[in-house]
């Protein structure tokens, strides 16, 4: 079955510690996406990526990194830069059609992380 | 300012009967997309209905339709007979054409929690 892995699915982080969500796609899209939702928020874009070895940031990219070496991995690190990382984090696919306005994204179950 | 508003929080609804998400959007692009999407407790994003900005007609998939009025930049989510696994968060999103200011990226509203009561 196709389809958007992410692991884990809880993470326990202690302040200081760099950690890292894995995303994983095996629908052969071309564009990937971390979005961080905060309680009762909507979902805001951290970085997304159109091919490989290529990426940019999104709207709150502070504190975070991420890297594109394959097509099908988009795997997004949490630095000890960044101040509040408790939040629901969800990784989308799509494919990139240039000038189409439908491009549906398709999401991951996410990755729930907490600091201690 | 904002792209995608939704006003509603937090809705209820009566088993069976029809409910209708509001949604309104600010773009200067003539070429764009409307999302919405549901998400249930469990947290997954689950994708229901798509209206672009040229479509004649309003979008339906099953339950779902989209009432899409543009001169008003509206683009409510209408859900007939709801049922009780209709409860979740529902997102409005619009995704603008590449060459715009979010570089065809989702813009997302912060959701209506809809609760269907039995």
């Amino acid at each position: 079955d196709g389809g958007i892995t992410q692991s884990p699915k809880y993470l326990f982080r202690k302040e200081g510690q760099n950690v890292t969500l894995s995303c994983e796609q095996n629908l052969n899209h071309d564009a990937m996406y971390w979005y961080r939702q905060d309680p009762g928020q909507g979902l805001r874009l951290i970085y997304y990526s159109q091919i490989v070895n290529d990426f940019q940031k999104g709207d709150i990219a502070e504190g975070y990194s991420v890297s594109r070496e394959k097509k099908e991995s988009f795997p997004l690190t949490v630095t000890s830069a960044q101040k509040n990382p408790t939040a629901f984090y969800l990784c989308a696919s799509s494919i990139m059609a240039a000038g189409d306005r439908y491009n549906e994204q398709f999401f991951g179950p996410g990755t729930r992380l907490t600091v201690l | 300012a904002q792209k995608i508003t939704q006003t509603q929080p937090g809705m209820f609804v009566q088993e069976k009967e029809a409910v209708t998400l509001d949604c309104t959007y600010d773009t200067s692009d003539p070429s764009y997309g409307l999302f919405w999407y549901k998400q249930p407790s469990s947290g997954e994003m689950i994708f229901l209905i798509y209206q672009g900005s040229y479509d004649q007609q309003n979008a339906t998939e099953g339950r779902y339709s989209l009432n899409f009025q543009k001169a008003r930049k509206s683009a409510n989510l209408v859900i007939s007979a709801s049922q009780l696994g209709d409860s979740a968060m529902y997102f409005c999103a619009m995704r603008e054409a590449l060459y715009g200011g979010s570089q065809g990226n989702l813009i997302f509203g912060k959701g209506t929690k809809l609760s269907v009561k039995p």
